[in-house]
C-alpha cells in the first residue's frame, strides 16, 4: 500500500497569502495524484486531478505540481473560502489512498 | 443536476448487518463506474470499494464482509456490510467516477450517511 504523508499538519495564514501544501508519496505514483477540499459537514470535492489539471469550477488561484513522489498544491492569494481541509490521493494502483490531511487555518 | 444520495446508516450491534444505498440523479447512472468511501476522524479517509463494469475492488479492511453492487434500472448503488465491527462505524460516502467508462477519479461525493457500530 502507498502511503502518502502531507505536510504541514496545520498551515496558519491571512487571506491574502499564498499557500503551499504538500504530499510525499512512499513510492513513485506518476501523476496519478488528485487534491480535494473539504469544509466542515461537508464531503471532500475534487480540486485537481493528475497532478496539475483543475476540476471543472475550480478557480485558477489553485494550482497542482509535480511527479512520482513529491507534489505541491499552490493557491495563490488566500481567500476565506479557502480555509478547509486539502487531502491527496493516488490511485496509482489499488488501494487507492489518501493523505491525512492538511488543515488550514485562518491566522 | 448530479446528485448523489445516500441512505441506511444508524446504529447496529457488532456481528450485524446494515445495507446502504446511494441514489443517483442528474446523469446516465449505468455509464459511470461508482465507489464507496469512508471517512473517521481517527483514520481519516480510506477507499473502501469500487465498481467499474463487473469488476469488483475491496480494501482489505472489508473484503469477504461488505458487496458493492448496483441497480442501473433504479439508478441505485449499494454497500451491504455484514460482520460489522466497531472499527467500521464512519461516515459512508457514495462518489461517481469523474467522466464515464473509465474509473478515473471520484466527483461528485454524496453527503455521507453515518454508520455506527457499538452494543
Amino acid at each position: 500500500e502507498i502511503v502518502l504523508t502531507q505536510s504541514p499538519a496545520t498551515l496558519s495564514l491571512s487571506p491574502g497569502e499564498r499557500a503551499t501544501l504538500s504530499c510525499r508519496a512512499s513510492q513513485s505514483v506518476s501523476n496519478f495524484l488528485a487534491w480535494y477540499q473539504q469544509k466542515p459537514g461537508q464531503a471532500p470535492r475534487l480540486l485537481i486531478y493528475d497532478a496539475s489539471y483543475r476540476a471543472t469550477g475550480i478557480p485558477a488561484r489553485f494550482s497542482g505540481s509535480g511527479s512520482g513522489t513529491e507534489f505541491t498544491l499552490t493557491i495563490t492569494s488566500l481567500e476565506f473560502e479557502d480555509f478547509a481541509v486539502y487531502y491527496c490521493q493516488h490511485r496509482s494502483n489499488w488501494p487507492y489512498t489518501f493523505g491525512q490531511g492538511t488543515k488550514l487555518e485562518i491566522k | 443536476q448530479v446528485q448523489l444520495v445516500e441512505s441506511g446508516g444508524g446504529l447496529v450491534k457488532p456481528g450485524g448487518s446494515l445495507r446502504l444505498s446511494c441514489a443517483a440523479s442528474g446523469f446516465t447512472f449505468s455509464d459511470y463506474c461508482m465507489a464507496w468511501i469512508r471517512q473517521t476522524p481517527g483514520k481519516g479517509l480510506e477507499w473502501i470499494s469500487y465498481i467499474s463494469g463487473s469488476t469488483k475492488y475491496y480494501a482489505d479492511s472489508v473484503k469477504a464482509r461488505f458487496t458493492i453492487s448496483r441497480d442501473n434500472a433504479k439508478n441505485l448503488l449499494y454497500l451491504q456490510m455484514d460482520s460489522l465491527r466497531a472499527e467500521d462505524t464512519a461516515v459512508y460516502y457514495c462518489a461517481r467516477s469523474l467522466k464515464p467508462a473509465t474509473f478515473t477519479w471520484v466527483d461528485p461525493w454524496g453527503h455521507g450517511a453515518l454508520v455506527t457500530v457499538s452494543s
